[in-house]
């Protein structure tokens, strides 16, 4: 089946430095990708719809200059957390549709721990 | 407003046992309802969708569009079946209800 990668699938960084985690579309492209957020035990909150070569969606309450979201290309999309505080440690988790129809195949990756000390 | 409610956060049965995951669901268009899966330490995958009608590990699942309902069921636990499942509802997004650990004991 369809694949969807992240990169770092863990990472540690400093208070106050940005982070980098890409999600990529390994065997299809995406015109849609999804940013969730999971904190230990609970379910996965959206943060953000990413569309290709548009601004991203963000859910109510998500800090779009805090959580960048990049989709330069068909497929990958980027979250950069800036500006990092210990209350951003999270796994963060993308998905991917595949091609354009709403009632496609959404597909996760592995999700990425991300820990600011 | 959009929302799926897993009313159960915990599950336990023994092998063998019927099982029944509670989703229900709220949302004005035609719903588009998917369970998923997450074993522990794997990623979140797809389990079945209402619109395929199928049976997947022997887990089958129907939309009752007068309750609002989306129940995951399966006659027979088996101990491989513990994890969590979301249920969730396909819009423009898909949006997760809070999970349901199963724990199937053998």
């Amino acid at each position: 089946g369809a694949v969807v990668s992240q990169h770092p699938s863990r990472v540690i960084c400093k208070s106050g430095t940005s982070v980098k985690i890409e999600c990529r579309s390994l065997d299809f492209q995406a015109t849609t990708m999804f940013w969730y957020r999971q904190f230990p035990k609970q379910s996965l909150m959206l943060m953000a719809t990413s569309n290709e070569g548009s601004k991203a969606t963000y859910e109510q309450g998500v800090e779009k200059d805090k959580f960048l979201i990049n989709h330069a290309s068909l497929t990958l999309s980027t979250l950069t957390v800036t500006s990092a505080h210990p209350e951003d440690s999270s796994f963060y988790i993308c998905s991917a549709r595949e091609g354009s129809s709403s009632g496609n195949t959404i597909y996760f990756g592995e999700g990425s721990w991300l820990t600011v000390v | 407003a959009q929302r799926v409610t897993q009313p159960e956060k915990l599950l336990s049965v023994f092998k063998g046992a019927p099982v029944e995951l509670k989703c229900n669901y709220s949302y004005s268009g035609s719903p588009e309802l998917f369970w998923y899966v997450q074993y522990s330490r794997q990623r979140l995958q797809l389990l079945l969708r209402h619109i395929s009608r199928e049976s997947i590990k022997g887990f089958t699942a129907d939309l009752n569009k007068g309750e609002t309902s989306f129940h995951l069921k399966k006659p027979f636990a088996q101990e491989e079946d513990s994890a969590m499942y979301y249920c969730a509802l396909n819009t423009d997004k898909l949006i997760f209800g809070t999970g349901t650990r199963l724990q199937v004991f053998p």
